[in-house]
C-alpha cells in the first residue's frame, strides 16, 4: 500500500529552527509536496521538490531524497505565526496527491 | 478576490437527506477535487474532475457523487448522509490535472459537514 509517515506533533522555539521529516512508500513518484494548514483554515501550498537536493524560500527550505524515501521542511528564525500543521504530499504514478495526516507545530514564546 | 468559493462554511444534516456542497473556481483551472479531512487522517480524494465534462473516483468516492457541467463549478451531493460522512470537505483546483505543473493546489475555506 501506499505510505505516508510524518510525526504527529512537535513543539519548538520562536526564533529557533525546526526540521520536520516526511518519509514516503509509493507506487511511482512525480513529486512531493508541502502544504502549511493553520487551524480551521484551508492548505496553502509551500513547496514542491521533483529532484533530490535542497529547495530554499525565504525562511522555508524542503529536502528530498529519492533513494530514501525521504523529505523534510525546514523552517527558520521561527516565528508564532509558524504555529500551524504541516501537510506532507507524494504524487503518484497516476499523478494522484498521497497525503500524509500532517504535523502540528506549537510554537512558544 | 480570485480563487475558490465554497458553500456552505457549515452545516448540521440528519442522517438520510440529501446534502450538496457547492464549489466555485474562477481562475480557469482545468483540475477539481473534493477532499475530506478527518482528524488524525490525512486528506482523502472523494472525486476529482481532470476537465470539464469527466470525472473520476478517488480514494474514498462511496455515498458521494459529483458533477462537471462547466470549468468553474464542482458540486458534491451526498445522496443520503450517514453520520460516518461527518467530516471537513476542501474543494481543490490545479490549472493541470495532478497539479503538475507547478505543484499547486488551491484550496477552498472548507465546508464543515456534522450528520447526526
Amino acid at each position: 500500500g501506499q505510505n505516508i509517515d510524518q510525526p504527529t506533533e512537535m513543539t519548538a522555539t520562536e526564533g529557533a529552527i525546526v526540521q520536520i521529516n516526511c518519509t514516503y512508500q509509493t507506487s511511482g513518484f512525480n513529486g512531493l509536496f508541502w502544504y502549511q494548514q493553520h487551524a480551521g483554515e484551508a492548505p496553502t501550498f509551500l513547496s514542491y521538490n521533483v529532484l533530490d537536493g535542497l529547495e530554499e524560500k525565504g525562511r522555508f527550505s524542503s529536502f528530498l531524497s529519492r533513494s530514501k524515501g525521504y523529505s523534510y521542511l525546514l523552517l527558520k528564525e521561527l516565528q508564532m505565526k509558524d504555529s500551524a500543521s504541516y501537510l506532507c504530499a507524494v504524487m503518484d504514478s497516476n499523478y494522484q496527491l498521497i497525503w500524509g495526516a500532517g504535523t502540528k507545530l506549537i510554537i512558544k514564546p | 478576490i480570485a480563487g475558490i468559493t465554497q458553500a456552505p462554511t457549515s452545516q448540521i444534516l440528519a442522517a438520510g437527506r440529501r446534502m450538496t456542497l457547492r464549489c466555485t473556481q474562477d481562475m480557469r483551472h482545468n483540475a477539481m477535487y473534493w477532499y475530506r479531512q478527518d482528524l488524525g487522517l490525512g486528506l482523502r480524494l472523494i472525486h476529482y474532475s481532470n476537465t470539464a465534462g469527466t470525472t473520476g473516483k478517488g480514494e474514498v468516492p462511496d455515498g458521494y457523487s459529483v458533477s462537471r457541467a462547466n470549468t468553474d463549478d464542482f458540486p458534491l451531493t451526498l445522496a443520503s448522509a450517514v453520520p460516518s460522512q461527518t467530516s471537513v470537505y476542501f474543494c481543490a483546483s490545479s490549472r493541470l490535472a495532478g497539479g503538475a505543473d507547478t505543484g499547486e493546489l488551491f484550496f477552498g475555506e472548507g465546508s464543515r459537514l456534522t450528520v447526526l
